[in-house]
């Protein structure tokens, strides 16, 4: 079966960087893409980027470039959502999921991981 | 301030039909991409109900369906059922001059009353 398993929560101080992992298990990691979808406490969804699995391009949100990065180990399957100049605004549930591509539909998600950015 | 514009909260009894909007623009839902709903249980990752504007994924009940015209899509439950209690959300595709990108409306919390 399907499953993307993330890493455990984080704390960090503002200014900090966070690298969030990503391992995915029961099917062919390089046919789909991951998206990284970010919820901050009592708030909605927001979308922060996508990287393919098989040849590792990205498109990032507009308003995280320059901060975000995402990567991909296709030796270990796993997919990583680095995330620099931490702020308190940043402090969110983040998952990755798997779709087929920028816009498709997400049909598995990790479990989450919460950053809190706090001093 | 979502691109895509969704009730904050429906209600509505078992048994009943809830109908759940989200409306967007000529740049995303209008300009002919798809939409795709989501459930999230409290304290849980959300999980695919409706992708395609009216496709269900295998194991999500008939009781849910899904619609689109223009530059809205609508998302229906009949036979409200107390588990249904949960936030929902679509999400599409937008491009414009500014850039591309993955949109989500900002989220429905439906009760069971």
């Amino acid at each position: 079966q399907v499953q993307l398993v993330q890493s455990g929560a984080e704390v960090k101080k503002p200014g900090a960087s966070v690298k969030v992992s990503c391992k995915a298990s029961g099917y062919t990691f390089t046919s789909y893409g991951i998206s990284w979808v970010r919820q901050a406490p009592g708030q909605g969804l927001e979308w922060m980027g996508w990287i393919s699995a098989y040849n590792g391009n990205t498109n990032y949100a507009q308003k995280l470039q320059g901060r975000v990065t995402m990567t991909t180990d296709t030796s270990t399957s796993t997919a990583y959502m680095e995330l620099r100049s931490l702020r308190s605004d940043d402090t969110a549930v983040y998952y990755c999921a798997r779709d087929l591509g920028v816009g498709e539909y997400i049909d598995y998600w990790g479990q989450g991981t919460l950053v809190t950015v706090s001093s | 301030q979502s691109v895509l514009t969704q009730p904050p909260s429906v209600s509505g009894a078992p048994g009943q039909r809830v109908t759940i909007s989200c409306t967007g623009s000529s740049s995303n839902i209008g300009a002919g991409y798809d939409v795709h709903w989501y459930q999230q249980l409290p304290g849980t990752a959300p999980k695919l109900l409706i992708y395609g504007n009216s496709n269900r994924p295998s194991g999500v009940p008939d009781r849910f369906s899904g619609s689109k015209s223009g530059t809205s899509a609508s998302l229906a439950i009949t036979g409200l059922q107390a588990e249904d209690e949960a936030d929902y959300y679509c999400q599409s595709y937008d491009s414009s001059l500014s850039g591309s990108r993955v949109v989500f409306g900002g989220g429905t919390k439906l009760t069971v009353l």
